[in-house]
């Protein structure tokens, strides 16, 4: 099955600066990738996803960059703010498409 | 958007009872919806993958016995939690797949279970 490394397990940053995680996979196979953001006691929320036919998608503050040879994928967050504080957790498909999930990284955004 | 609940959203059983969760997808359909177990500080573990119309297919390791798994309507999955113990307490999670969006799936608010 997939297997989901993800580092680093927490991260701080100063308001402002830039926030990035990685996650390798080790199915080739999998063609999706997308990024949860989860609050405190909350449902994760899909905050940006990337298919394996492009090596990066931007939103906003948020970018994923792919790349396919190497099996591994990040999330960028720019321009950090509190609100930016959660714990980001990456996911890759299974053979059934049934997700993933890396172990996550708790991001604290230091005012 | 995609929306999804989840009820109860807590719930408190003493210790031998069984408890029903209920997935529903609000505003599409969802021929596949997941369920996980979410531990305190810890990443979400896939439990089962439901199916509408046919049998779920469980993870290793977790008690299709112990956790029943219903996919009844193409809106609605439930998770039973037979004869509960205090060591099933813990964060229930479904998900739903869009069928327009084969790959994306949208989480439920969760289920705090504790068992006494």
């Amino acid at each position: 099955g997939e297997n989901v490394e993800q580092h680093p397990s927490t991260l701080s940053v100063q308001e402002g600066d830039s926030a990035v995680i990685k996650c390798t996979y080790s199915d080739s196979a999998s063609n999706y990738f997308p990024w949860y953001k989860q609050e405190l006691g909350k449902r994760p929320q899909l905050i940006i996803d990337i298919r394996s036919n492009v090596g990066e998608k931007k939103d906003q503050r948020i970018a994923v960059t792919l790349n396919k040879t190497a099996k591994h994928f990040s999330l960028h967050i720019t321009e950090t703010q509190p609100e930016d504080s959660a714990v980001y957790f990456c996911a890759a498909p299974g053979s059934l498409r049934q997700l993933t999930f890396g172990s996550g990284t708790q991001l604290t955004v230091l005012p | 958007g995609a929306v999804v609940s989840q009820h109860p959203s807590r719930v408190i059983c003493k210790s031998g009872t069984s408890v029903k969760i209920e997935c529903r997808s609000l505003d599409f359909q969802a021929t596949t919806m997941f369920w996980y177990r979410q531990f305190p500080k810890q990443s979400l573990m896939l439990m089962a993958t439901s199916n509408e119309g046919s049998k779920a297919t469980y993870e290793q390791g977790v008690e299709k016995d112990k956790f029943l798994i219903n996919h009844a309507s193409l809106t609605l999955s439930t998770l039973t939690v037979t004869s509960a113990h205090p060591e099933d307490s813990s964060f229930y999670i479904c998900s739903a797949r869009d069928l327009r969006r084969q790959e994306t799936q949208y989480f439920g608010p969760g289920t705090r279970l504790l068992v006494l």
